[in-house]
């Protein structure tokens, strides 16, 4: 099977507090892709992070940070000292070799609040 | 340049009517995508061209669903018939390569359709 679960549905965090939202994968594939989008109440999703299955090396970008373990098929996205602008929805996504890269699989996304 | 433009940005339809929504890629893109976004959830493919050749339309959930790209760039979304299950969120994204798997897809803000 090929597919993301997003087991957060809703989090809720008051600004300067970090915060992780949990990525779990499955797929059959050996080589694939892994990506993190941000969709503001505007609609578009913006693309965040990828990360190819054979680099499992930790990134960091400014408050945003990544953590790569295919130990456990996770592909986690912190958040330090959250603000405001931060609140959206956040989906994770799987696109495996196999599929001739036509399908990426989302999962349901977590909303972030960010109080201010 | 300009990112993906999509319209219109919000359609109502009557159950029955034919709807047709559009996507203007980012210039020079090579690949296209369909994908449908119920409320709460992630978004689904529906389909994809590389240029006017549309190589995956095994998301389109019924005939009622019909894309075409005539001349690789614009691509409309046509829903004949339109049904209440059909009212959702139609996200367009392309990407640079032919070859997508590891390219990341940059989404327009999408079409929100409500049939009623």
């Amino acid at each position: 099977a090929q597919k993301v679960t997003q087991a957060q549905t809703e989090i809720s965090v008051v600004e300067k507090e970090d915060v992780t939202l949990d990525c779990v994968y499955e797929t059959r594939d050996t080589t694939y892709y892994l990506f993190w989008y941000k969709q503001p109440p505007s609609g578009e999703l913006v693309f965040l992070i990828r990360r190819n299955s054979f680099d499992e090396q930790n990134e960091i970008s400014g408050r945003y940070s990544w953590n790569f373990q295919k130990s456990t098929s996770s592909f986690n996205f912190t958040i330090t000292a959250s603000q405001v602008v931060d609140s959206a929805v956040y989906f994770c996504a799987l696109s495996p070799l196999s599929n001739t890269g036509n399908q990426f699989y989302f999962g349901t996304g977590t909303s972030l609040t960010v109080i201010p | 340049g300009a990112g993906v433009s999509q319209s219109p940005r919000y359609k109502v339809a009557k159950r029955g009517q034919d709807v047709a929504l559009r996507c203007d890629p980012i210039s020079g893109h090579v690949s296209l995508f369909w994908y449908q976004q119920a409320l709460g959830q992630g978004p689904e493919f529906l389909t994809y061209f590389q240029n006017e050749a549309q190589l995956d339309k095994s998301g389109l959930p019924s005939d009622r669903f019909f894309a075409e790209r005539p001349e690789g760039s614009v691509s409309t979304l046509k829903i004949q018939r339109t049904q209440q299950e059909d009212s959702a969120v139609y996200l367009c994204a392309s990407s640079e390569t032919g070859y997508s798997y590891n390219s990341p897809l940059h989404f327009g803000n999408g079409t929100r359709l409500t049939v009623t």
